[in-house]
């Protein structure tokens, strides 16, 4: 079945470590995007990635880093210079066409600073 | 920039009734998209209903319809006769072309109204 898989599905990190969140697709999309999910906030859009070997900054970039070495895969980095980094994070991916684009989601990972 | 509201933060109707949510959105576009997400308790997100910009028809999927104001940038999801599984967060969001003409999933999102459906 085609989809979007992020693991791990909970994870703990200590105070001043990097971490990295993995977010990989089969459904063959050119576009990947990072949203963060905090109570009451909604989704903010951290980075996106419309081709392999570009990305571009979202709103809350900050403290965040990513590559798009394949199409597939679309890994985020939780540096320690995030000050707030417990949250929800959810990938998803989309094809870039002239219309009727929808974005699919993965089921997310919860990151907790410990 | 696009900014999208969602002015109701909680809701709850009986089963079997209907219920309304609320959005706005501001946007200086003329072409666009938006979108009702939910988000259930498994957190997974999960589309709802699209309704392009361009048409004047309200979208339906079957219990959900749109209710689409284009002038007064308001978008609101109908829920007809309300289901438990509906009790979820609902999202309400909003998409612009690239300035190439394509569309790019980069979606702009409200804070969401967290749905109750009671027996």
């Amino acid at each position: 079945d085609g989809g979007i898989t992020q693991s791990p599905k909970y994870l703990f990190r200590k105070e001043g470590q990097n971490v990295t969140l993995s977010c990989e697709q089969n459904l063959n999309h050119d576009a990947m995007y990072w949203y963060r999910q905090d109570p009451g906030q909604g989704l903010r859009l951290i980075y996106y990635s419309q081709i392999v070997n570009d990305f571009q900054k979202g709103d809350i970039a900050e403290g965040y880093s990513v590559s798009r070495e394949k199409k597939e895969s679309f890994p985020l980095t939780v540096t320690s210079a995030q000050k707030n980094p417990t949250a929800f994070y959810l990938c998803a991916s989309s094809r870039i066409v002239t219309e009727n684009t929808e974005a699919f989601f993965g089921q997310g990972t919860r990151l907790t600073v410990v | 920039a696009q900014t999208v509201t969602q002015s109701q933060p909680e809701m709850s109707v009986q089963e079997a009734e209907t219920v309304t949510l609320s959005c706005t959105y501001d946007t200086s576009e003329n072409n666009y998209y938006l979108f009702w997400y939910k988000q259930p308790p498994s957190r997974q997100m999960i589309l709802v209903i699209r309704q392009e910009a361009y048409k004047q028809q309200n979208a339906t999927e079957n219990r959900f319809s749109v209710n689409f104001q284009k002038a007064a940038k308001s978008f609101s999801l109908k829920i007809s006769d309300s289901q438990l599984g509906d009790t979820a967060m609902y999202f309400c969001a909003f998409m612009k072309p690239t300035d190439r003409g394509s569309t790019l999933g980069r979606l702009y999102f409200g804070r969401g109204t967290q749905l109750t459906v009671w027996p």
